[in-house]
């Protein structure tokens, strides 16, 4: 069974860069695409990207520019860099995937991690 | 434009049935991409409930279905239980933005 697990700072400052891991365990992170999804508090889902192993990336358009997604496959985890942060970007940050067993939705997320932008 | 419009809040008393809309446009739901919902509750993981428009995942029971009929797409939920009391969000592709949508969100209140 595969499972996620997300791990970060918790904290960081404004006009810094974003990272957090996400470990893949059950599956290689070569099988499927990673997807990052995040949640500011007491607003929706928004969609920030999604990676494949070979490089293929697909962006939201409003954090294009400042986004950047890699795998790790000796380590079997997936990372997300966000840079120039401000508070809009505290969010609780998903990692999810669509294994193909209920089509593309997303059906093996992440527990989650919380990211405060400070100023 | 690219987005999915649901409504901010539902409710219904126990027992009863709901639905919770997802309005799209010719990029997303219109132009035949599927729509899948989710639960979340607060604090975890959205959970699968619906996938490709009607069809549940496994364990999700058959009180909750799903369909789609042009730019837009319905979760209906009978038998309402005061365990389904959550937000729900429905998604899709979007063709122009060529990326995933997320609606806004619904809470749903069971009375």
């Amino acid at each position: 069974q595969v499972q996620l697990q997300e791990s970060g700072p918790g904290l960081v400052k404004s006009s810094e860069t974003l990272s957090l891991t996400c470990t893949v365990s059950g599956a290689s992170v070569s099988r499927y695409y990673w997807t990052w999804i995040r949640q500011p508090a007491g607003r929706g889902l928004e969609w920030l990207g999604r990676f494949y192993v070979n490089g293929a990336t697909d962006s939201n358009p409003s954090l294009k520019s400042r986004l950047t997604m890699s795998v790790d496959t000796s380590k079997n985890y997936i990372s997300l860099k966000l840079t120039s942060v401000s508070a809009a970007d505290t969010a609780v940050y998903y990692c999810a995937t669509y294994t193909g067993s209920h089509s593309d939705a997303f059906d093996i997320w992440g527990q989650g991690t919380l990211v405060t932008v400070s100023s | 434009q690219s987005m999915l419009t649901q409504p901010p809040s539902v409710s219904g008393a126990p027992g009863q049935r709901v639905t919770i809309s997802c309005t799209g446009s010719s990029s997303n739901i219109g132009a035949g991409y599927n729509v899948h919902w989710y639960q979340k509750l607060p604090g975890t993981a959205p959970k699968l409930l619906i996938y490709d428009n009607n069809n549940r995942p496994s364990g999700v029971p058959d009180r909750f279905s799903g369909s789609k009929s042009g730019t837009s797409a319905s979760l209906a939920i009978t038998g309402l239980q005061a365990e389904d009391e959550a937000d729900y969000y429905c998604h899709s592709y979007d063709g122009s933005l060529s990326g995933v949508l997320f609606g806004g969100g619904t809470k749903l209140t069971v009375l």
